[in-house]
């Protein structure tokens, strides 16, 4: 366990309306990640953080935003729901530059 | 980037059986982890084995480097084992995990 939660773990949201999933870590690590996982395509990079207020883009960051404004929460905001956004969504945390742990995941649907 | 092949796709046990999971890289390996996630969706870290050979229970697992491939060993398979088994390595330009596609793995009572 690396001290990771997500919250919420399952939201449903109308399509076009925002939405932003919370990770929270407890162990103080630099670098943060966002993938979504879908059937067929595994897991995909959407945004990654490497410290407090430096972020970039992944593999399918379009229609997402992140923000970090403190070392221990990584913010993830769908600006305007689509159904293709229907996910699951993991955060995960880069332990000293070598093992990945991740976050219980959260289930999102858009409808 | 790297490429990383998972085999087989799927695989059925009878409870008690032993199986062998492959992952092969299309590049050098660096940090690989196995990974299961089992059917709640949570991701479980199994195994973090850039090289050699770890041991953890009823589950092995073994790294070549130099041949770019993992092997996840289950023996004795049990019901709850059934899920799927991921390995990755870090080979993204953003310093993130490639996943392989998984291999669904079903024990039956």
């Amino acid at each position: 366990d690396a001290g990771i939660t997500q919250s919420p773990r399952h939201k449903v949201t109308e399509t076009g309306t925002p939405v932003t999933l919370r990770c929270h870590q407890t162990e103080n690590h630099r670098y943060m990640y966002w993938y979504r996982q879908d059937p067929g395509h595994g897991l995909r990079l959407i945004h990654y953080s490497y410290g407090v207020k430096d972020t970039d883009k992944g593999e399918v960051s379009d229609g997402y935003s992140v923000s970090r404004s403190k070392t221990e929460d990584f913010l993830l905001t769908l600006e305007s729901a689509t159904s293709s956004q229907t996910s699951v969504y993991f955060c995960a945390i880069n332990r000293d530059n070598t093992e990945a742990f991740f976050g219980q995941g959260t289930r999102l649907t858009v409808v | 980037g790297i490429q990383v092949e998972q085999s087989p796709p799927d695989l059925i046990l009878q409870e008690g059986a032993n199986s062998t999971l492959r992952c092969n890289f299309s590049d050098s390996v660096n940090n690989l982890q196995w990974f299961h996630q089992n059917p709640w969706g949570q991701l479980i870290n199994l195994f973090y084995i850039p090289s050699g050979t770890k041991q953890n229970g009823r589950l092995s697992a073994t790294t070549v480097a130099t041949e770019r491939y993992s092997l996840l060993y289950i023996s004795s398979s049990q019901t709850t084992d059934s899920g799927v088994y991921f390995c990755a390595d870090y080979g993204g330009s953003q310093g993130n995990l490639i996943f392989g596609k998984g291999t669904k793995l079903s024990v039956k009572p």
